[in-house]
C-alpha cells in the first residue's frame, strides 16, 4: 500500500537545523511531488513547499525561502526537508504528503508527522 | 496575498446534516480541496477538486464550490465525524494556501 514514513522526533536549539526525512512506498516516488506542510501546537495547517521527485526542482512558501531546503534521493525513493536558523516559533508538527497529480496541488497520502522542538 | 476564511466551530446533531463553509475572493474560479483531522493524527484527504471524493470516503461527504463560497457538506453526521476539517486551494500569488480550520462538534 501506499505509504510515507517519516523520521522520528529532533529536539533542537535555537539557531541549529533540523533534516527531516520521508520515505515513500508503494508507488513510483519520482512520478509525484512531495509536499511539506507544519502544524504549531494548537494551531491550523501550514504550507512550506514542494519538490518534484523527478526533476528535483522545488517551490518554497516565501515565508521559509532562505531557510528551508527540500531535497530527494530517488535511489531510495526518500525526501528530506531541512529548516535552518531554527527558533523557537518552528516547534511544530512536520508533515510530508504527497501531492495526487500533477499540479492539482491536493495532497491525497500523508506521512504520520516528525515532531520538532525548539527548545534552549 | 490569497486567504481563506472558515468558522472556528460548527455543531451538528447526531444524523443531521453539517456544512462548513470555505470564503474566498472568487474561490469558485480555484479547485478547492478539504481535509478531516482528528487530534494526534494527520489530515486525511476527504474532497479534492471541489467534489470528488477519494476512494474511501462515504458518500456522506460533498462538496461544491460557487462564487465568494466553498462548502463541504456532512450528511448523517456521526460521532466520528468530530474533528478538524481544512479547506485548500492554490493561487499564483500564493501557491498553497489553507483556511484556518473549523472544529465540528457532534452533539
Amino acid at each position: 500500500q501506499v505509504q510515507l514514513v517519516q523520521s522520528g522526533a529532533e529536539v533542537k536549539k535555537p539557531g541549529a537545523s533540523v533534516k527531516v526525512s520521508c520515505k515513500a512506498s508503494g508507488y513510483t516516488f519520482t512520478g509525484y511531488y512531495m509536499h511539506w506542510v507544519r502544524q504549531a501546537p494548537g494551531q491550523g495547517l501550514e504550507w512550506m513547499g514542494r519538490i518534484n521527485p523527478n526533476s528535483g526542482g522545488t517551490n518554497y512558501a516565501q515565508k521559509f525561502q532562505g531557510r528551508v531546503t527540500m531535497t530527494r534521493d530517488t535511489s531510495i525513493s526518500t525526501a528530506y526537508m531541512e529548516l535552518s536558523r531554527l527558533r523557537s516559533d518552528d516547534t511544530a508538527v512536520y508533515y510530508c504528503a504527497r501531492e495526487g497529480g500533477p499540479d492539482y496541488y491536493y495532497m491525497d497520502v500523508w506521512g504520520k508527522g516528525t515532531t520538532v522542538t525548539v527548545s534552549s | 496575498s490569497y486567504e481563506l476564511t472558515q468558522p472556528l466551530s460548527v455543531s451538528v446533531a447526531l444524523g443531521q446534516t453539517a456544512r462548513i463553509t470555505c470564503g474566498g475572493n472568487n474561490i469558485g474560479s480555484k479547485n478547492v480541496h478539504w481535509y478531516q483531522q482528528k487530534p494526534g493524527q494527520a489530515p486525511v484527504l476527504v474532497i479534492y477538486r471541489d467534489s470528488n471524493r477519494p476512494s474511501g470516503i462515504p458518500e456522506r461527504f460533498s462538496g461544491s464550490n460557487s462564487g465568494n463560497t466553498a462548502t463541504l457538506t456532512i450528511s448523517r453526521a456521526q460521532a466520528g465525524d468530530e474533528a478538524d476539517y481544512y479547506c485548500q486551494v492554490w493561487d499564483s500569488s500564493t501557491d498553497v494556501v489553507f483556511g484556518g480550520g473549523t472544529k465540528l462538534t457532534v452533539l
